[in-house]
């Protein structure tokens, strides 16, 4: 089973602000990464997929990065929707796998 | 318009069984797979299992292996999971999700909540 490790666990920063999370994988993924942003009491949402791909209506303050065993998400500019809980999944192999979550809150 | 929508959860007792259902619109059902994840409260995604388009294929995580069942009735656009032996750390909100390995379009339930207790 693939693990990954994300961080921070928690983020805090204000309106505007840049940030950066985390996704470290414990073996290579090639690039079947996906970025999730969960909102208290909502399903999850696809932000990311393939690692740097913007999934349909998201905007471009959003942005993914790596291959391999790191990936970055990078919100360039927080509004105030994007706080709430980001998860990394793994799609490369069987079981799917989550990260642990990074939780980004207003500083 | 893509909806699932999940049914079926509710508060069962420790050993007790609940079957789940995920009635899918809005697309063509039987040419997806699907997956069920979970989320207990407070905590993380769960991946739970998964199922080819034509359900000749299953899949699951080991904490429910042998437990649980995944199944679906392309006729009727409905995924389900079957749950058995229930315990308490089952208790969580189930999602459906409509599963791509690389897509820009990904589809997941509300949630049902599923709590066991006694």
């Amino acid at each position: 089973e693939i693990v990954l490790t994300q961080s921070p666990a928690t983020l805090s920063l204000s309106p505007g602000e840049r940030a950066t999370l985390s996704c470290r994988a414990s073996q290579s993924l090639s690039s079947y990464l996906a970025w999730y942003r969960q909102k208290p009491g909502q399903a999850p949402r696809l932000l990311i997929y393939d690692a740097s791909n913007r999934a349909t209506g998201i905007p471009a303050r959003f942005s993914g990065s790596g291959s391999g065993t790191d990936f970055t998400l990078t919100i360039t500019s927080l509004e105030p929707e994007d706080f709430a809980v980001y998860y990394c999944q793994q799609r490369s192999n069987w079981p799917l796998t989550f990260g642990g979550g990074t939780k980004v809150e207003i500083k | 318009e893509v909806q699932l929508v999940e049914s079926g959860g509710g508060l069962v007792q420790p050993g007790g069984s609940l079957r789940l259902s995920c009635a899918a619109s809005g697309f063509t059902f039987r040419t997806y797979w699907m997956n069920w994840v979970r989320q207990a409260p407070g905590k993380g995604l769960v991946w739970v299992s998964r199922i080819n388009s034509d359900g000749s294929s299953t899949g699951y995580a080991d904490s429910v292996k042998g437990r649980f069942t995944i199944s679906r009735d392309n006729a009727k656009n409905t995924l389900y999971l079957q749950m058995n032996s229930l315990r308490a750390e089952d208790t969580a909100v189930y999602y459906c999700e409509r599963y791509q390995q690389s897509s820009s379009e990904d589809y997941w339930g509300q949630g049902t909540l599923v709590t066991v207790s006694s």
